[in-house]
């Protein structure tokens, strides 16, 4: 029973670099988001989707990119990394009630330094 | 907009003693609240959840959570803390017509004395 797995667990990039983190969950869940955690901030919600084909903006998505093509991933891109996106970053699901009071499940994270 | 602060960074308590964990709430609807935990190196876990439902909501572990609308406060307590409690505590509120946002507090690292 995997849950929700994000790969990969660590990544350095340098400033300009481009890359994907994937997220997989194999609870049929229809809600997928992409969360980021600095020290003092909390998480803050970065993108997030409600279903198969479709996302929004969260709090914080400039600089990031995403894509639900199917149902069980949620990819996030980087275009041009930049050293202000060295954060830990955190994948989550949860099933539809139709009042998004359903509990996120977590994925372990993804750390990621840019420098 | 809602929104979520938890008041103290850092609480520690002695092994066996009340843990109070502190979340004020704003949201212009009736709030969906929730405490999660986070151990280190892991991602969080659900600990409760307030739906409307009774406002005494008890979780996992012996935690539990009032809800109180007057004060907009959803505070986390334990009765007795145990070695194992040690982690960071994060309260989140989403509103039911916010399309799935959840919204995090600060966090709380929680660190028990022996």
């Amino acid at each position: 029973n995997a849950g929700v797995t994000q790969t990969p667990k660590f990544r350095v990039l340098k400033t300009g670099q481009s890359m994907t983190l994937l997220c997989a969950q194999d609870m049929n869940h229809e809600y997928m988001y992409w969360y980021r955690q600095d020290p003092g901030m909390g998480l803050r919600l970065i993108h997030y989707s409600v279903g198969e084909g479709t996302t929004a903006k969260g709090e914080v998505p400039d600089g990031y990119n995403v894509s639900r093509l199917k149902k069980q991933n949620f990819l996030l891109g980087l275009e041009s990394a930049a050293p202000s996106q060295t954060s830990v970053y955190f994948c989550a699901s949860s099933y539809s009630t139709g009042r998004f009071d359903s509990p996120l499940h977590f994925g372990n994270g993804t750390r990621l330094t840019v420098t | 907009a809602q929104s979520v602060t938890q008041l103290g960074s850092h609480v520690s308590v002695s092994e066996g003693a009340l843990v109070l964990l502190r979340c004020n709430y704003s949201s212009s609807v009736p709030p969906y609240l929730f405490w999660y935990v986070q151990y280190p190196n892991q991602g969080l876990q659900l600990l409760l959840k307030y739906t409307s439902a009774a406002t005494l909501v008890k979780g996992i572990n012996g935690f539990e959570a009032e809800f109180k609308k007057s004060e907009t406060s959803f505070h986390l307590t334990k009765p007795s803390a145990h070695m194992s409690d040690a982690a960071e505590y994060f309260c989140a509120v989403t509103e039911g017509n916010q399309g799935g946002k959840l919204i995090f507090g600060q966090g709380t690292e929680l660190s028990v004395k022996p």
